[in-house]
């Protein structure tokens, strides 16, 4: 039973370059949600998919960051124009749809801008 | 208001000893979950328990376990027999309006940071 898959796990990039983080959740689960984690504070919801469905979005989620997941398989979060404020962890999780299940969560994607 | 509160940013404790991480909760949502999260430095976030608001018995998972005072709003974690590779932080998050499918978010609290002592 694999977990749930970020790449890249490091990202350098300079401020105003775009960029795309992907996300395998675990094989049978049908929801993906994607979270950010600044230092020193707890995970902040940032959006969540049912299947290919994208069906809630934080106010975090400004108009540069945009999240997709075409097949109900894997997801992807870009970020254009990168800000120095988007320097943060960025964690995906998936759950399965029985129940209160719990979010299991990835390794997760560390981005810093220059 | 902070919808969960975790008010030690750090606990020493030796090892073998039981520790008890607080969490208090903020919600007028009848139906709630209630999670208990582990982070090591390499960062993944490790699923430990689960209370949720109807549940009639306290949450335990091994040496966890979840000291659930509904009427104050508090979830604490209990970890028996700490072991030095509990050193990690620990988060509380909370979901809300279960009966809400479209409502998945987790909130989750700012973290204690707990070293074990060998």
């Amino acid at each position: 039973d694999t977990g749930v898959s970020q790449d890249p796990r490091h990202k350098i990039t300079k401020r105003g370059q775009n960029v795309t983080f992907r996300c395998d959740p675990i094989s049978e689960h049908n929801r993906l949600y994607w979270y950010r984690q600044t230092l020193g504070q707890g995970p902040e919801f940032l959006t969540y998919f049912q299947n290919e469905a994208q069906l809630e979005k934080s106010r975090l989620l400004s108009d540069r960051f945009s999240a997709e997941r075409p097949k109900g398989s894997f997801s992807t979060l870009e970020i254009q124009r990168t800000e120095q404020g988007d320097s943060a962890m960025y964690l995906c999780a998936s759950s399965s749809l029985t129940g209160n299940q719990p979010q299991h969560f990835g390794d997760g994607t560390r981005l810093s801008i220059l | 208001a902070q919808k969960i509160t975790q008010t030690q940013p750090g606990m020493f404790v030796q090892e073998k000893e039981a520790v008890t991480l607080d969490c208090t909760y903020d919600t007028s949502d009848p139906s709630y979950g209630l999670f208990w999260y582990k982070q090591p430095s390499s960062g993944e976030m490790i699923f430990l328990i689960y209370q949720g608001s109807y549940d009639q018995q306290n949450a335990t998972e091994g040496r966890y376990s979840l000291n659930f005072q509904k009427a104050r709003k508090s979830a604490n974690l209990v970890i028996s027999a700490s072991q030095l590779g509990d050193s990690a932080m620990y988060f509380c998050a909370m979901r809300e309006d279960l009966s809400n499918f479209g409502n998945e978010k987790l909130t989750f609290g700012t973290g204690t940071r707990l070293t074990i002592i060998p």
